[in-house]
């Protein structure tokens, strides 16, 4: 299995909801990542987990909360967003925290609306 | 991660060769060249690294000047499925814990019959 998988696709939430993003990988990779990616944009750094922990958190909102309950699994629980918070959420994982000699291999994101 | 710069845009005819530029003149000694692509409607997908030497693999080539100072993604014969934007990252040994990948503007590459 080469793949990140993510779920759902898309979303679409009003300002009061709970959701959850959802991402998968089963290559062994110990390093994943969120990426916020606006239209026409690149994709921006959102948070890294290494071997489960959470190693950087790049002034992120509050109301976007990761959570990476084992080695496989990534969520991004989502709280009280606001319209500007509508992107396409890219979930990606490397072999080891540096990925230098690997690259990144992303999902194919989860394209997010707010109502 | 140190800054590269690529052209905005570029065009391409089909099954001709394509040079796609990027210039990384603050490149430090241990910093390692990578190139991804993004098609439409999906994430990134990973193309190439390198770090001194020239590299291929069945995507692409990756020509490294010998100053390490610019580099150039070769895709040998485009096609239509090659029309994606491509980005340039300098990904540094590490710092800290865990490694960034911190994407520029890159190039719109596209490609006509």
């Amino acid at each position: 299995d080469t793949e990140v998988t993510q779920t759902p696709k898309h979303l679409v939430m009003g300002m009061t909801n709970k959701k959850s993003l959802k991402c998968e990988q089963h290559m062994g990779h110990r390093a994943m990542y969120w990426y916020k990616q606006k239209a026409k944009k690149p994709p921006e750094l959102m948070f890294v987990y290494s071997y489960e922990k959470l190693s950087i958190n790049e002034s992120v909102p509050s109301r976007f909360s990761p959570e990476c309950p084992n080695s496989s699994l990534l969520n991004l629980h989502l709280h009280a967003l606001q319209p500007e918070d509508s992107a396409l959420y890219l979930c990606a994982s490397s072999q080891d925290r540096r990925g230098l000699n690997y690259g990144y291999t992303f999902g194919s994101g989860t394209r997010l609306t707010v109502v | 991660d140190a800054k590269t710069t690529q052209p905005n845009s570029m065009e391409s005819n089909e099954e001709e060769p394509v040079h796609l530029p990027c210039n990384h003149s603050t490149i430090s000694g241990t910093d390692y060249i990578h190139w991804y692509r993004q098609l439409p409607s999906q994430g990134p997908e990973y193309v190439i690294h390198g770090l001194t030497s020239n590299v291929n693999n069945r995507m692409a080539s990756l020509a490294i000047a010998e100053d390490r100072k610019s580099s150039t993604l070769i895709l040998h014969r485009a096609t239509l499925r090659d029309a994606a934007v491509y980005y340039c990252i300098l990904r540094d040994p590490l710092t800290g814990t865990a490694s960034k990948l911190t994407f520029g503007t890159g190039t719109r590459l596209q490609v006509t019959l």
